[in-house]
């Protein structure tokens, strides 16, 4: 069983609009955890690193939170463009020396 | 442009043969870790390499096996290719110190194996 959940598996959404995409782990112990966007057949690029002690973190039209209690995370999109569409993947580090677990991405799909 | 390189970017082998895969990290960094990723699925850890030392690895066989140069370039080695094998292999270059800690991970385009 996967260790990092992501929820949804793939949604479609229109251009302008805000979205969420959910994160739940059980991965321990825990050292950081990452959001990456990936574009189809490129590689992961990174959006945002929480540590445990923050519960939030911006990149632009991106908001990451953080709950270390409950082991939940989410990314919000805010004033969805053409160009968000691609899989986000949430990424559980859990030491120091970078043990990382990754989710298996939320598919985004932003129509015009 | 994260100025990880890969190389080939494709490549299509038959089940037992032997592939090698290349990776040059970015100016500066030490550290290159290597993913499987299989379609529509999140990257799979297969190992990390620290100053040419292997610091980690996933859940994967030995026929899965690397190097790390001193330039701190990297080859990941699969032997008797599976057709599970296919998919899209990735490197990550990053920044490690001497108390494990690193920092960004960079990602290069990465090398889409297929085995038939």
């Amino acid at each position: 069983k996967n260790q990092v959940e992501q929820s949804p598996q793939s949604l479609i959404i229109l251009e302008g609009k805000n979205c969420t995409l959910q994160c739940n782990y059980t991965v321990s112990p825990f050292s950081n955890l990452r959001w990456y966007k990936q574009d189809t057949g490129r590689g992961p690029v990174s959006l945002t690193i929480m540590t445990f002690s923050e519960n939030t973190k911006s990149n632009g039209r991106y908001t990451a939170t953080l709950d270390a209690d409950t082991k939940q995370s989410s990314l919000h999109i805010t004033a969805s463009q053409l160009s968000d569409s691609a899989s986000y993947i949430c990424v559980v580090v859990t030491d120091s020396w970078g043990k990382f677990q990754f989710g298996a991405g939320t598919q985004v799909v932003v129509t015009p | 442009e994260t100025g990880v390189t890969q190389s080939p970017t494709h490549l299509i082998k038959t089940r037992g043969q032997q592939v090698t895969l290349r990776c040059s990290s970015q100016s500066g960094h030490n550290t290159v870790s290597w993913y499987q990723q299989a379609l529509g699925q999140g990257p799979q850890f297969i190992f990390q390499y620290y100053r040419e030392e292997e610091n980690g690895r996933g859940n994967f066989p030995p026929r899965f096996s690397g190097l790390q140069f001193p330039n701190y370039s990297s080859e990941l080695n699969v032997n008797a290719l599976e057709l599970d094998d296919s998919a899209l292999y990735l490197c990550a270059s990053s920044q490690g110190d001497i108390d494990g800690a690193f920092g960004e991970l960079f990602f290069g385009e990465g090398s889409r194996l297929t085995v038939l």
